[in-house]
């Protein structure tokens, strides 16, 4: 079967930085997305990654290494409204994406 | 604001009640989803429609019927539905169909409790 892991829930501390973890078990791959979900609110893009390595935007940043299933999302310089949950997806080689349960992120002042 | 419209915001609704869910992109988009979000689960992808034609049925149980009428609007029209189909209903579009990663664009979902 298809499987996106990440944590359930973190906590971080204002002006902090924090990781994210996603591990992916697919048929295939053609890349992994991350999106932000504040509550009640629409899922927002923040990432594509399809090649190894590391992207940088602004204060957010996602790695990714095919080899080992695995992608990171890096949060820095934490800020109260970076509070929300962030949901982790891979596109398999149907092209049909596989979601992650999310991981809620609190921070704290 | 994503470019993604849905109402109701809120619904509840009977068991015996029929009741349809709308979503609008304003993106010239050619792809819709329809996605159910439940506490702690993955998002389920329901159903997809390309150029309004339904390419994915991923096994929703018949008391979930989308219409598509055109490029622009989706909805889901809901009828004799359980308690555990209680849930955030989201509405997505995409340029075209997922593939070499066209990003989905979300609407804010209607929270639906069914009682």
């Amino acid at each position: 079967g298809q499987n996106i892991d990440q944590p359930t829930e973190m906590t971080a501390t204002e002006g902090a930085i924090v990781q994210i973890n996603c591990t992916y078990q697919t048929s295939g791959f053609n890349g992994l997305f991350w999106y932000q979900q504040h509550a009640g609110e629409a899922p927002t893009f923040l990432s594509y990654n399809v090649l190894d390595g590391l992207e940088e935007k602004g204060r957010f940043s996602s790695f990714l290494s095919r080899s080992k299933g695995y992608s990171y999302l890096l949060l820095k310089e934490l800020q109260m409204k970076d509070s929300a949950s962030y949901l982790c997806a891979v596109l398999d080689s149907n092209y049909q994406l596989i979601w992650g349960a999310g991981t809620k992120l609190i921070i704290k002042p | 604001e994503t470019g993604v419209t849905q109402t109701p915001r809120h619904l509840v609704m009977g068991m015996t009640n029929k009741k349809s869910l709308k979503c609008e992109q304003h993106l010239g988009h050619n792809a819709m989803y329809w996605y159910k979000q439940s506490a702690k689960k993955p998002l389920e992808l329901m159903f997809v429609y390309n150029f309004k034609e339904q390419t994915e049925n991923n096994s929703v149980p018949s008391r979930f019927s989308p219409e598509c009428p055109n490029s622009s609007h989706l909805f889901l029209h809901l009828h004799t539905l359980q308690p555990e189909d209680s849930a955030l209903y989201l509405c997505a579009s995409s340029q075209e169909l997922a593939g070499g990663g066209d990003t989905q664009y979300f609407g804010p979902g209607t929270r639906l409790t069914v009682l």
